[in-house]
This record gives structure tokens, C-alpha cells and sequence, in this order.
């Protein structure tokens, strides 16, 4: 089965409101990594968590390895937010990263 | 500063034709470097990865070869493209591989196959 399990898999927000993206996974992931992917199909960097809580202006992420999850919230939304948001993760001593099938987030005016 | 490059940007190939798909990394020295696919709609698929010149490591080959000539350098192809290879190909590197620390992602290639 799939080591990532992401959830979910499309979102629809209204401008200023906020929510949660989560990731689970089925083994003991090292580190986790969130990506947004905009329209043109670039991947840009939005957190590397090896452990704990990172923040970075309306977005924050936390990852707990220890019960095998990641979370990314999102918060005062704004229509550049839309994009498919991938988790990543990889385990103890592999080169493999492994995707999240994606969460589709919709802004909305 | 770092940065990645792809090319082509995108490309229609017919089935049964060659490809090859390059990245290139300016401003890191040694970087670890991988290839992914991305079906259209789909996640990324981890296909190769390496850590130094003239070593490739397969994850997933799809049908697909992988090379890295120079380090700054590493080529995707194939002999005969199946339309299964239709997709966006990412590039990414990573500064060290000990650390496991995290990737960064070229623009990416869109491959067309009829």
C-alpha cells in the first residue's frame, strides 16, 4: 500500500478563511517535505521538517514522527495559495522520496 | 545562488522515437540529483537518483536510462519512447546527501507522445 496517504485530495476555500492539509504515513518517514505546485507545474520548496513546528507567514507545518503524521495549515487564504500542495517524505537512510497523491486547493473570491 | 535547468521546456515525440531529456545544476558542487514523472493529474514518481559522476541509481525505470556525464549534469533517455512516457519530467538536487536535506525542483519538461 501506499506509504503516504494524503487527504484530502481537493479543497475549496473562500478568500481569508483557512484549513488543514494532512499526511500520514504507513512507515517510520525521517523527514517530511511540503510543496506547492502552481499552474505551470513548477514545485516550489514550502517546508523541510525533520521534526516539530516550522511557520512561515500564513502557512505552518509540524510533523510527528513519533505518531507518523504531518499537517500543513493555511491560514487568510488568497487566490495565489491555489495549487496542488504535495507532502514528501523519506525513511531512515534511503535516497527514495516518496509523494503524497496531492490536495488540489481551489481559492475562491 | 543555485539554480536549476531543464530542456527542453517541452517536446512532441512519436512512439518509437528517441529521447533525451537534460538537467543542469550552476552554483553547487557535488549535488545529489534526481529525476521524476509526473503523470498528467497523477504525483511524482521517483525514477533515479544520484550521488556522483558516472553513478545512476534506479528507483523505477519506466523503460528509461539515466546518466550523469558531469556533475553538474544528468541525462534522461530512452531508445524508443511507449506512450506511456507521456508526462512532466522534473529534475531536482539536493546539497547533501548525508543530511538527506531537502530538494529543490527544476521547471520541469512536459513530453507529449503520440
Amino acid at each position: 500500500g501506499d506509504q503516504v496517504e494524503q487527504s484530502p485530495s481537493a479543497l475549496s476555500l473562500h478568500e481569508g478563511t483557512g484549513s488543514a492539509l494532512r499526511c500520514n504515513f504507513t512507515t517510520t518517514m525521517r523527514a517530511v517535505q511540503w510543496f506547492q505546485q502552481n499552474s505551470r507545474g513548477s514545485l516550489i520548496n514550502l517546508f523541510y521538517l525533520a521534526s516539530g513546528t516550522k511557520e512561515n507567514g500564513r502557512l505552518k507545518s509540524t510533523f510527528n514522527s513519533k505518531e507518523s503524521y504531518s499537517t500543513l495549515h493555511i491560514r487568510d487564504a488568497q487566490l495565489e495559495d491555489s495549487g496542488t500542495y504535495f507532502c514528501a517524505a523519506n525513511t531512515e537512510g534511503a535516497d527514495r522520496l516518496t509523494f503524497g497523491k496531492g490536495t488540489q486547493l481551489i481559492i475562491q473570491p | 545562488a543555485q539554480t536549476i535547468h531543464q530542456w527542453p521546456v517541452a517536446e512532441i515525440k512519436a512512439v518509437g522515437s528517441p529521447l533525451s531529456l537534460g538537467c543542469t545544476i550552476k552554483g553547487k558542487s557535488s549535488p545529489n540529483l534526481y529525476w521524476y514523472w509526473q503523470a498528467t493529474g497523477g504525483t511524482l514518481q521517483q525514477l533515479f537518483y544520484s550521488i556522483t559522476v558516472g553513478q545512476v541509481e534506479s528507483v523505477v525505470q519506466l523503460n528509461l536510462s539515466a546518466s550523469r556525464p558531469k556533475d553538474d549534469q544528468f541525462i534522461l533517455s530512452t531508445e524508443k519512447l511507449l506512450l506511456s512516457h507521456s508526462g512532466f519530467y522534473l529534475c531536482a538536487w539536493s546539497p547533501d546527501r548525508v543530511r538527506q536535506d531537502t530538494q529543490y525542483f527544476g521547471p520541469g519538461t512536459r513530453l507529449l507522445v503520440l
